[in-house]
């Protein structure tokens, strides 16, 4: 059993297209979160959620709209993609927020053409 | 705000050889810290991680590391590499809200 999967792994799409990544987590844990990877390894947080609950929402562009429907689960949709958002996506766990150790899914390469 | 720096942005070591991978911080109170591994197409694995107490600290796949806080430091090291220690190390700190990483040091492993 996978502990933080995400899907889908690979998203190739055009331009100004809108798309959607999920999570989901089997630790039971409280904690979830959305880092992104630049292309030179550099990892931003984005958004984090405890218990359904929005706590972290950095300097990110309001097209990335992120949705906690319980707690073992957290997407990110997207709309109007642009070239910049090309990234790899990835979503962790924590036990509880602010308690670091955290789970990483295998991430999503998101390439925008 | 707190930051965590890897001085080093390319590693290569012989196999067999030790390593040292190194980590500072910046942060007023003692630091949450933690050292992850990417490897190629992976997500991120914690190696270990230090709260408190032993100032060295042992972790999975023969890693330690070492809290400093004279020298705000967390260095990562293993007494004799692998090939398959080949990957991307990431350095962290716990913030208030979020785990802050460091750029990442990506290790090479030469036969």
């Amino acid at each position: 059993d996978t502990a933080v999967s995400q899907t889908p792994k690979y998203l190739v799409t055009q331009m100004g297209n809108d798309k959607s990544i999920k999570c989901e987590q089997n630790l039971g844990h409280d904690t979830m979160y959305w880092y992104k990877q630049d292309s030179k390894k550099f990892l931003k947080i984005m958004f984090s959620y405890n218990n359904k609950e929005l706590i972290i929402n950095e300097t990110v562009p309001n097209r990335f709209s992120p949705k906690s429907p319980d707690k073992a689960h957290l997407n990110l949709h997207i709309n109007s993609l642009e070239l910049g958002d090309s990234a790899v996506y990835f979503c962790a766990s924590s036990p509880r927020q602010g308690q670091g150790g955290y789970t990483f899914g295998s991430g999503t390469r998101l390439t925008v053409v | 705000a707190q930051s965590v720096t890897q001085p080093d942005i390319h590693i290569t070591v012989s196999e067999g050889a030790s390593l040292e991978l190194r980590c500072n911080y910046s942060y007023g109170a003692t630091p949450y810290l933690f050292w992850y591994v990417q490897s190629p197409g992976q997500g991120l694995q914690l190696l270990l991680k230090y709260f408190s107490g032993d100032t060295l600290v042992q972790g999975i796949k023969g890693f330690e590391a070492e809290f400093k806080r004279s020298q705000s430091s967390f260095n990562l090291r293993k007494p004799s590499v692998h090939w398959s220690d080949a990957a991307e190390y990431f350095c962290a700190s716990q913030g208030r809200r979020a785990l802050t990483f460091g750029s990442g040091t990506r290790l090479q492993v030469q036969p």
